[in-house]
């Protein structure tokens, strides 16, 4: 089954760190571009962060750059976003995406862990 | 960065009715456009890539069109499954990779 499975979600207090680890079945993550997309409660979809297909590249949207990180492991085919000096506005649904190589649209999205900032 | 502009914000139909949903550009990106679909507590869902072809699985009353700032999506006769949010996103330029601000189809 083709599938994105996103975990590690949870309650962190401003300013402390989490991981968020996303379990890829069905296809091999070096095949894909894989990506985060987040979401507000009740608000739009804001794109955070991707890795290239090979793993050789990161990018990042404004807001989480110089505190997330992006990384895969393809042994193991998951996806992972440590996110460091969390505030109140990264509180979100992180989803975890794929798309092909190098057309950005995502194809298949996991259900998504909610991470809340709050002390 | 390139942001998309969405229209109108809610659009309130019945079933069976046709609904028509806008997604303005600020630059052009020729046809790199995709539309998804979000249900609520569910993720997206990619409906439409490459402004008018349809994702795997998609049924053919959702068509897309328009071409450098301005893009449709038409979902032909509403069914009630149709009823959600609906977003557009652009992938001529990135990063970032950039969304709409969504339209809400409701039932009227």
């Amino acid at each position: 089954q083709v599938q994105l499975v996103e975990s590690g979600g949870g309650v962190v207090q401003p300013g402390r760190s989490l991981r968020l680890s996303c379990a890829a079945s069905g296809f091999t993550v070096s095949a894909y571009a894989l990506h985060w997309v987040r979401q507000p409660a009740g608000k739009g979809l804001e794109w955070a962060a991707v890795i290239w297909y090979d793993g050789t590249k990161g990018y990042y949207a404004d807001s989480v750059k110089g505190r997330f990180t992006v990384s895969r492991d393809t042994s193991t085919n998951t996806l992972s976003l440590e996110m460091n000096s969390l505030t109140a506005e990264d509180t979100a649904i992180y989803y975890c995406a794929r798309s092909p190589p190098t057309d950005w649209y995502l194809d298949l999205w996991g259900r998504g862990t909610l991470v809340t900032v709050s002390s | 960065e390139i942001v998309l502009t969405q229209s109108p914000a809610t659009l309130s139909l019945s079933p069976g009715e046709r609904a028509t949903l806008s997604c303005k550009t600020s630059q052009s990106i020729s046809r790199y456009l995709a539309w998804y679909q979000q249900k609520p507590g569910q993720a997206p869902r990619l409906l439409i890539y490459d402004a008018s072809n349809r994702a795997t699985g998609i049924p053919a009353r959702f068509s897309g069109s328009g071409s450098g700032t301005d893009f449709t999506l038409t979902i032909s006769s509403l069914e009630p499954e149709d009823f959600a949010v609906y977003y557009c996103q652009q992938r001529q330029s990135w990063p970032p990779l950039t969304f709409g601000g969504g339209t809400r189809v409701e039932i009227k």
